[in-house]
């Protein structure tokens, strides 16, 4: 089975500090792209980043990262200098043929 | 560029009764998919459409059909509706040979 597991089901950071979230997957596929994908209350579901696993390079976009670790099946997205505006759900998924397959989210609010 | 745009925004629904949402993608994309998203879980991938053929089904009951019409758009139906059925339906448009779904902001449908 296919599967995607956030462990943390909410955490907190305070404005210009650093946080990361943590996402393990399973898949026996090879081929495959992961996302980190952005859900505030406006419902949107926003990319963050995307990482290609054939490539061994971490993608980073702007204060976005990622930790990925493709033996370990390892996807976590560091918040570097994090803003108020990024307080929302974080949804980790990996794309295979056809479709994504999402994790169950991790609630993240930034405090002033 | 309009991004995916979805209609209804909200809809209130009697169990039993049908529903058709409809969904446009982004100009030039192709593929169009559905999810669908109980409150408090990820996105569960229900269909996706590539040039008017279907291309993937998730595991869902035969009450739910799509289809996807020459101009790319997309409509989801179900029938019989269930209590269960109340969720976030969001759709997301793909541009062939690029990894990555842009989503819309959803059809909140609530079955009462």
């Amino acid at each position: 089975a296919q599967t995607v597991t956030q462990s943390q089901p909410e955490m907190s950071v305070q404005e210009a500090e650093t946080v990361t979230l943590s996402c393990t997957y399973d898949t026996s596929e090879n081929n495959y792209y992961l996302f980190w994908y952005k859900q505030p209350p406006s419902r949107q579901m926003i990319l963050v980043i995307r990482q290609e696993a054939y490539k061994q390079q971490n993608a980073t976009e702007n204060r976005f990262s990622v930790n990925f670790q493709k033996a370990a099946k390892s996807f976590s997205l560091k918040i570097s200098d994090s803003q108020l505006g990024d307080t929302a759900m974080y949804f980790c998924a990996f794309m295979v043929p056809d479709k994504l397959i999402f994790g169950t989210g991790t609630r993240l609010q930034v405090f002033p | 560029d309009a991004g995916v745009t979805q209609s209804p925004t909200h809809l209130i629904k009697t169990r039993g009764q049908h529903v058709t949402l409809r969904c446009s993608p982004i100009s030039g994309h192709k593929s169009v998919s559905w999810y669908q998203q109980v409150l408090g879980q990820g996105p569960q991938f229900i269909f996706q459409y590539y040039e008017k053929e279907e291309r993937g089904r998730g595991n869902f009951p035969d009450r739910f059909s799509a289809r996807q019409f020459p101009n790319y758009s997309s409509e989801l139906n179900v029938n019989a509706l269930l209590l269960g059925d109340s969720a976030l339906y969001l759709c997301a448009s793909s541009f062939p040979g690029l990894s990555g779904y842009t989503f819309g902001s959803g059809t909140r449908l609530t079955v009462v």
